[in-house]
Order: structure tokens, then C-alpha cells, then sequence
């Protein structure tokens, strides 16, 4: 059964501090990773990943995927309050379904 | 350009009663994802529509669940009789046909009380 794993599943820090949350994976037909950052709505996309080594960055967050190992990062650096999110990680299926299966999420508290 | 776009935002209904979700998603995207988030077992995809055609319904927890994309710019979830356990937030997301990210609409928050 395909599946995908987050830790932590939450996690506080202070404002400044680096964080790294974790993504692992079981999926047939992997075809690529997703993170997503929740807040009060809906989810809103973060990065795509579909090679193993190539870091994508955007501002103070970085993220990249090992394939050999099944599993990907999201790194938070000079964290700030308007941080604080669910972030969630998802797997595309490519199989015929091409399902997006998602974790449970990891849920980051910033405080001032 | 506007984003996927349910409706209602929120429900608030009694147990038994029949409730209807809608979605239209993004223009020229040709897939259409319902999800359930619950604090308990987070995003389920329920149904997955391709081209208008229900490809993968595996997720839809049982008969009271029904959903149909009639054309390229609407589907419904509907759930007759309704019961408590099924509050929940239900997410529409669409995705373009170069299969890229999925972009999801803000979630019909339903109460089933």
C-alpha cells in the first residue's frame, strides 16, 4: 500500500531558529514530491521535486529529494511567526490512477 | 485567474439530511480531485475525475457517498443520508493537462450535527 510518513508531527521552536521537517515515502510509480504549506485554508503549493539531488530554494526555504532512499527534507531557516503551518508532504502515484497521496503532515509552532 | 472555486464555504446541517458540494476548477485543467482533511487521518482522497471521467473512486468511504462531473467546469460531492462522522473539510483541487501541481480551492467546512 502506498504511503507517505512526516516527522515530526509537530514541532515548536523560537523565532531565528532552522528547522528541518522530514518526508518519507512508499509509493509505486513515484512520480514526484510535493510540500505543501497549510495554514487556516487550503493548502498552498510550496516546491515540486522530481530529481534526486537538486536542491529547490525559494526565500528561506529549501527542499530536496533522495530517491535512492525514498525520502525528502523541507528546511526552514531564520524561522519567523508567520511560519507557523501544517506543512505537508505529498507523493504523486504516476501509476494509471495518478493519485496524489499525502502525509499527515507536520505541524510547526513559531514563538516570538 | 481564478482559482478552483467551491461552494459553500460552510455547512451546518442535521444528521440525515442531504448535502451537496461544489467545485469548479481552474479553466483548462483537466483533472479534478475531492479530498477529506480530518484532524484524525488528515488529507483522504475520496475520487479522482480525468477528462470528466471518475478514474479512481477507491476512496469513497461508502454508498452514501456519491460524486459526478457532468462537464469540464463542475462537480458535485454529494452525501445522502448525511451522519456526524462525516465532518469534516472537503477540498476540491484541480490539476492542468502537463500534469504539474495540484491547486486546491478554500474548503467546504461541513457540520453534520
Amino acid at each position: 500500500e502506498d504511503k507517505v510518513v512526516q516527522s515530526p508531527l509537530s514541532l515548536v521552536v523560537h523565532e531565528g531558529d532552522t528547522v528541518t521537517l522530514n518526508c518519507s515515502y512508499e509509493v509505486t510509480n513515484f512520480r514526484s514530491l510535493l510540500w505543501y504549506k497549510q495554514e487556516k485554508k487550503a493548502p498552498t503549493f510550496l516546491f515540486m521535486l522530481t530529481s534526486s539531488g537538486i536542491e529547490k530554494k525559494s526565500g528561506r526555504l529549501s527542499s530536496i529529494l533522495d530517491k535512492k532512499e525514498l525520502f525528502s527534507i523541507l528546511n526552514i531557516t531564520a524561522t519567523q511567526t508567520g511560519d507557523s503551518a501544517v506543512y505537508l508532504c505529498a507523493v504523486f502515484n504516476g501509476g494509471a490512477t495518478n493519485k496524489l497521496i499525502f502525509g499527515t503532515g507536520t505541524l510547526l509552532a513559531v514563538q516570538p | 485567474d481564478a482559482g478552483v472555486i467551491q461552494s459553500p464555504r460552510h455547512e451546518v446541517t442535521e444528521m440525515g439530511q442531504e448535502v451537496t458540494l461544489r467545485c469548479k476548477p481552474i479553466s483548462g485543467h483537466n483533472s479534478l480531485f475531492w479530498y477529506r482533511q480530518t484532524m484524525m487521518r488528515g488529507l483522504e482522497l475520496l475520487i479522482y475525475f480525468n477528462n470528466n471521467v471518475p478514474i479512481d473512486d477507491s476512496g469513497m468511504p461508502e454508498d452514501r457517498f456519491s460524486a459526478k462531473m457532468p462537464n469540464a467546469s463542475f462537480s458535485t460531492l454529494k452525501i445522502q443520508p448525511s451522519e456526524p462522522r462525516d465532518s469534516a473539510v472537503y477540498f476540491c483541487a484541480s490539476q492542468g493537462v502537463l500534469g504539474n501541481t495540484i491547486y486546491f480551492g478554500e474548503g467546504s467546512w461541513l457540520t453534520v450535527v
